[in-house]
């Protein structure tokens, strides 16, 4: 366990909305990651950030954007929600001088998108 | 398209019998390999991987096995037991780039 928590562990939200999710962690890890899992598609990354202000995308990157000013925090944001969202979304940590091995992943978010 | 596949959505087997999860990957650049476990309500863990340089890696109860030739890797778990009831991940990576994992099998062990 990496100490990584995530905020809120469910919501529930209306098409066209914008929802943030927050990642924490305690670790001082430098890469962080969000992934989406779905069924019959396993986990899918979204973006990552390998240091404060620094990030890319993943293989799922449209419709979301994220934002980390904190090495501890990691934002991600969807700036107008739509169904296809509803999902379980992942965030994970990594130590610098960790293989992929010791990448940690938090309890989950359930995101529901009415 | 998914670069990698689970194709057996369930596995239920008898507790103390071996338990093989199987996987295939398609991108013939991945160079490491990893299965993780994960239980309702919480994140996935990891439980074993494999290099491309080797064919197998042994870690008590678990072992993987890797076929690059087919393009295949297995999970075997003997013997198998009740807490071992999870769903299982395999993913592959490419360098320092992200995983990819395949859709995950729900292993189900009866006492």
């Amino acid at each position: 366990d990496a100490g990584i928590t995530q905020s809120p562990r469910h919501k529930v939200t209306e098409t066209g909305t914008p929802v943030t999710l927050r990642c924490h962690q305690t670790e001082n890890h430098r890469y962080m990651y969000w992934y989406r899992q779905d069924p019959g598609h396993g986990l899918r990354l979204i973006h990552y950030s390998y240091g404060v202000k620094d990030t890319d995308k993943g293989e799922v990157s449209d419709g979301y954007s994220v934002s980390r000013s904190k090495t501890e925090d990691f934002l991600l944001t969807l700036e107008s929600a739509t169904s296809s969202q509803t999902s379980v979304y992942f965030c994970a940590t990594r130590p610098l001088a960790g293989g992929l091995e010791t990448q940690y992943f938090g309890p989950g978010t359930r995101l529901l998108v009415l | 398209d998914q670069q990698v596949k689970q194709n057996s959505p369930s596995l239920s087997v008898q507790e103390g019998r071996i338990s093989i999860l199987n996987c295939d990957y398609t991108n013939s650049m991945f160079d490491y390999f990893l299965w993780y476990k994960k239980y309702p309500a919480e994140g996935p863990t990891f439980l074993i991987s494999i290099s491309s340089i080797k064919d197998k890696n042994e870690d008590g109860r678990f072992t993987v096995f890797l076929n690059k030739s087919a393009k295949h890797l297995s999970l075997h778990i003997v013997p198998s037991q009740p807490g071992d009831s999870a769903v299982y991940f395999c993913a592959a990576s490419e360098g320092d780039g992200g995983i990819y994992f395949g859709s995950g099998t729900k292993l189900n062990v009866k006492p």
